[in-house]
């Protein structure tokens, strides 16, 4: 049972490329989140997925877009990324509603130069 | 605005001690709370969850909550090197999709 997978494990883009982070979870959760986290920032909410075939904005969610693919992937793609956008990126699923905990995935270490 | 207050430390303890990790949250009407412990460089790892009022005991950890006074805490017992860490609080409302995460209390556990 492998929980919630993680695509890349680390990534470097040059300003202005393109990429798309992938999670996929195999636990038959409803809810998903992307976080990204940095040093005295804590966990800041990108997007989230409160089921299939919706998606919500986060608390920073500016040069970012999500799909929630099917009930098992929800990626997050970077357009054309900036500098500040390198930081740490986890995705995470819970069952959904207030008593379900949520389980995370390794994270994307990215760097932008 | 929801908020979810932890004191950054670090909280510096011997060995074989006890550690208290404290959080405080803004919202009322919030249900549900969790702990997480994060490792260097590792993703959040859930240790505890609790919904009501008074203790909850798993192995070395208690959580204790306490909704008047609207703080969430988790005691470690036994304290290890290994348990050095940094110790996410997250507070669930009732009606959201979001919980709220504090920005983390750092453990050092001294041999």
């Amino acid at each position: 049972n492998a929980g919630v997978t993680q695509t890349p494990k680390f990534q470097v883009l040059k300003t202005g490329q393109s990429m798309t982070l992938q999670c996929a979870q195999d636990m038959n959760h409803n809810s998903m989140y992307w976080y990204r986290q940095d040093p005295g920032m804590g966990l800041r909410l990108i997007y989230y997925s409160a089921s299939e075939g919706t998606t919500d904005k986060g608390e920073v969610p500016n040069g970012y877009n999500v799909s929630r693919l099917n009930k098992r992937e929800f990626s997050l793609r970077l357009e054309s990324a900036a500098p500040s956008q390198t930081s740490v990126y986890f995705c995470a699923s819970s069952e959904g509603g207030f008593n379900s905990p949520l389980h995370f995935g390794n994270g994307t270490r990215l760097t932008v130069t | 605005q929801k908020e979810v207050e932890q004191n950054s430390g670090p909280l510096s303890v011997p060995e074989g001690a006890i550690a208290s990790l404290n959080c405080t949250y803004s919202d009322r009407g919030s249900q549900s709370f969790f702990w997480y412990r994060q490792y260097s460089g590792k993703s959040p790892e859930l240790i505890m969850f609790i919904y009501s009022n008074g203790d909850k005991e798993d192995g070395r950890f208690t959580a204790q909550l306490n909704k008047a006074s609207q703080y969430v805490s988790l005691l470690i017992r036994d304290s290890q090197p290994s348990d050095s860490a940094t110790y996410l609080c997250a507070v669930w409302s009732g009606g959201s999709y979001i919980p709220t995460f504090g920005r983390g209390t750092s453990l050092i556990v001294h041999p």
